[in-house]
């Protein structure tokens, strides 16, 4: 059975903390990986990745996938209040059409 | 970038009642749309694929009866709650993707409607 486990499900950080989260996957005939971040309504697409060992980087975002482990991680450095929110990992097989998410990691920064 | 619209944000309606919601793509043509179910402080639970001109997959799971889906045109799918009852108060949210940047592309999510049945 396809499965996405996101970890852990829930962290609170202080401002300028540096943060990191958690992908692993089960899928037959992985096609992509994706990092979301949801606020109060619709997930807002942070990041996709296909190929072992390339970062991706926006600003104080970067991410990275390992396909022989199974894995992804997301890390935030210098995280800010505007950080809080659930961080969603997706993962798309086959043709690309069908996305699995994972339960998501609930981000909350302190001030 | 590729919008996706949702519409109506919210709504409210009693018990039997049926609800219809509707997802657009608004610049760019999808014979695909995604609809997901969030529980509260839940991860996306994917519902059913629409499929343009044919008739929709459900994951197992779903009611195909409760959960009708219509996918008319290229830009435009229905999701209708029929017979709404209180568990079906949740937060539906529909995707789809740009065709244009390929396979395994990234998916753009509507705003997302927030259904209560009373």
């Amino acid at each position: 059975e396809d499965k996405v486990v996101q970890s852990p499900l829930s962290l609170v950080v202080h401002e300028g903390d540096t943060v990191t989260l958690n992908c692993s996957y089960e899928v037959t005939n992985f096609r992509s990986l994706l990092w979301y971040k949801q606020e109060k309504k619709a997930p807002t697409f942070l990041f996709m990745l296909t190929s072992s060992g390339i970062e991706k980087k926006s600003g104080r975002l970067s991410s990275i996938l390992d396909k022989k482990e199974l894995f992804s991680i997301l890390n935030i450095t210098a995280t800010q209040t505007g950080d809080s929110a659930i961080y969603l990992c997706a993962v798309s097989r086959d043709t690309g059409n069908q996305f699995y998410f994972g339960t998501g990691t609930s981000l909350t920064v302190i001030p | 970038g590729a919008v996706v619209s949702q519409h109506p944000s919210r709504v409210i309606c009693k018990s039997g009642t049926s609800v219809k919601i509707e997802c657009r793509s608004l610049d760019f043509q999808a014979t695909t749309m995604f609809w997901y179910r969030q529980f509260p402080k839940k991860s996306l639970m994917l519902m059913a694929t629409s499929n343009e001109g044919s008739k929709a997959t459900y994951e197992q799971g779903v009611e195909k009866d409760k959960f009708l889906i219509n996918h008319a045109s290229l830009t435009l799918s229905t999701l209708t709650v029929t017979s709404a009852h209180p568990e079906d108060s949740s937060f539906y949210i529909c995707s789809a993707r740009d065709p244009g940047t390929g396979n395994g592309g990234p998916l753009h999510f509507g705003n997302g409607t927030r259904l209560t049945v009373t």
